[in-house]
């Protein structure tokens, strides 16, 4: 079965400061995996995915991840926060077939 | 359209009312996803219909939930004799696999109040 986890339930960062949100996953294959932001309020959107390639990936947003199969990761990276990335952050592992498993989430906080 | 729609936006019931919520996906999308997200909580997966394929219902929580998609588009959930820990939003999603386009298109939500 496939499975996700954020290990950080709530990040603060100083505006202008990087950030990194850590998503581990679980899968029997290669998976395909998904970062998506809800702002507060609004829906998911989908910030960046990875299906095969190049194991760094660029978003949306001036956001990047990072595929490493040995660990088993897919950490979300930014090198400079803006007030406006405040959000509620999802990692998801999806099938071929479609469907996806979403982790728990992680609240990020920005300080002015 | 141009996005997955979904209504109502907000939905408030008492106890033991049947609630359907309807969702539009993308046109030509044949996945369609429903969740469900309590509040501060993640993604709840609920159910998933692809194609012409069985529904995957292994995230319905009771026997309460049940939801169809007719035509392969338009989906409806329904909740029987709601309770008040159904309250939270639900949310609809849509992709097309087939095309491993698995990325899922969200709509906005409805959020169900139970009193």
């Amino acid at each position: 079965a496939q499975s996700v986890t954020q290990p950080d339930i709530h990040i603060t960062v100083s505006e202008g400061a990087s950030l990194e949100l850590r998503c581990n996953y679980s899968y029997g294959a290669t998976p395909y995996l998904f970062w998506y932001v809800q702002s507060p309020g609004q829906g998911l959107q989908l910030l960046l995915k990875y299906f095969s390639g190049d194991t760094l990936v660029q978003g949306i947003k001036g956001f990047e991840a990072e595929f490493k199969r040995s660990q088993s990761s897919f950490n979300l990276r930014k090198p400079s926060v803006h007030w406006s990335d405040a959000a509620e952050y999802f990692c998801a592992v999806g099938a071929k077939s479609g469907k996806s498993t979403f982790g728990d989430g992680t609240t990020l906080t920005v300080k002015p | 359209g141009a996005g997955v729609s979904q209504s109502p936006s907000n939905k408030v019931t008492e106890k033991g009312k049947d609630v359907e919520l309807r969702c539009d996906p993308i046109s030509g999308h044949t996945a369609l996803y429903w969740y469900r997200q309590s509040l501060g909580q993640g993604l709840e997966f609920l159910i998933y219909f692809q194609g012409n394929s069985a529904p995957d219902k292994s995230g319905l929580p009771s026997d309460r939930f049940s939801a169809e998609r007719t035509g392969g588009s338009v989906s409806t959930l329904t909740i029987q004799r709601t309770q008040q820990e159904d309250s939270a939003v639900y949310l609809c999603a849509s992709s097309f696999p087939s095309m491993g386009k698995n990325e899922q298109f969200f709509g906005p939500g409805t959020r169900l109040t139970v009193l």
